[in-house]
């Protein structure tokens, strides 16, 4: 089946610095993936859309200058989370779905809990 | 707006019986509906996905039905397991291709 991979699964860092997180799909190639947030809690909340040669599309809300994403190749889809405070610890999760439209299923990866202290 | 609602937050079921879980949404032009599972502190397994053209979906002891004139689908589990402890999130495509989730159900099964 369809695997995506997030790395790091964990990561605790200072206020100020800036964390990025890695968002693979291991076995197929995504032309769009998606990267949500999740509060403690609270369900998913989608950030932004990452497109693969293009700009991301982000939610209201979502400050694009600070959740820089970065969608180099067809496999690969990074978010970097600019200069962290604390209120941004939460757990992210990207998503991708193999095959082209919407019918597909949409796989997650395992998540990444970012703690900023 | 479209939401998507679970009801209840919780459950607890003893191990062996079947169960229903519930999520309803307030826009019946849906794409699709994808029924998820989460442990704690991972990320979502998706267990099934029913097309706006279809009425259910069935893998295992799970089975997944909608109904999109009344905006429910709901997700029946058989012969619950210990193991079948999680968090259930239900997820819609409302023709967007982005999900908006449910807040889920916390699943227990009680041995």
């Amino acid at each position: 089946g369809a695997v995506v991979s997030q790395h790091p699964s964990r990561v605790i860092c200072k206020s100020g610095t800036s964390v990025k997180i890695e968002c693979r799909s291991l076995d197929f190639q995504a032309t769009t993936m998606f990267w949500y947030r999740q509060f403690p809690k609270q369900s998913l909340m989608l950030m932004a859309t990452s497109n693969e040669g293009s700009k991301a599309t982000y939610e209201q809300g979502v400050e694009k200058d600070k959740f820089l994403i970065n969608h180099a190749s067809l496999t690969l889809s990074t978010l970097t989370v600019t200069s962290a405070h604390p209120e941004d610890s939460s757990f992210y999760i990207c998503s991708a779905r193999p095959g082209t439209g919407e019918g597909s299923p949409l796989h997650f990866g395992n998540g990444t809990r970012l703690t900023v202290t | 707006k479209q939401e998507v609602t679970q009801i209840p937050a919780a459950l607890s079921v003893p191990e062996g019986e079947n169960l229903v879980l519930n999520c309803s949404f307030t826009d019946s032009a849906i794409y699709n509906l994808q029924w998820f599972r989460q442990d704690p502190g991972k990320g979502l397994t998706s267990l099934l996905l029913i097309q706006s053209s279809q009425r259910e979906q069935t893998s295992g002891r799970l089975n997944a039905s909608l109904d999109k004139s009344s905006g429910r689908s709901t997700l029946y589990i058989a012969a619950s397991q210990p193991g079948d402890s999680a968090t259930y999130l239900c997820a819609v495509n409302f023709g967007n291709e982005k999900l908006t989730f449910g807040t889920g159900t916390r699943l227990t099964i009680i041995p």
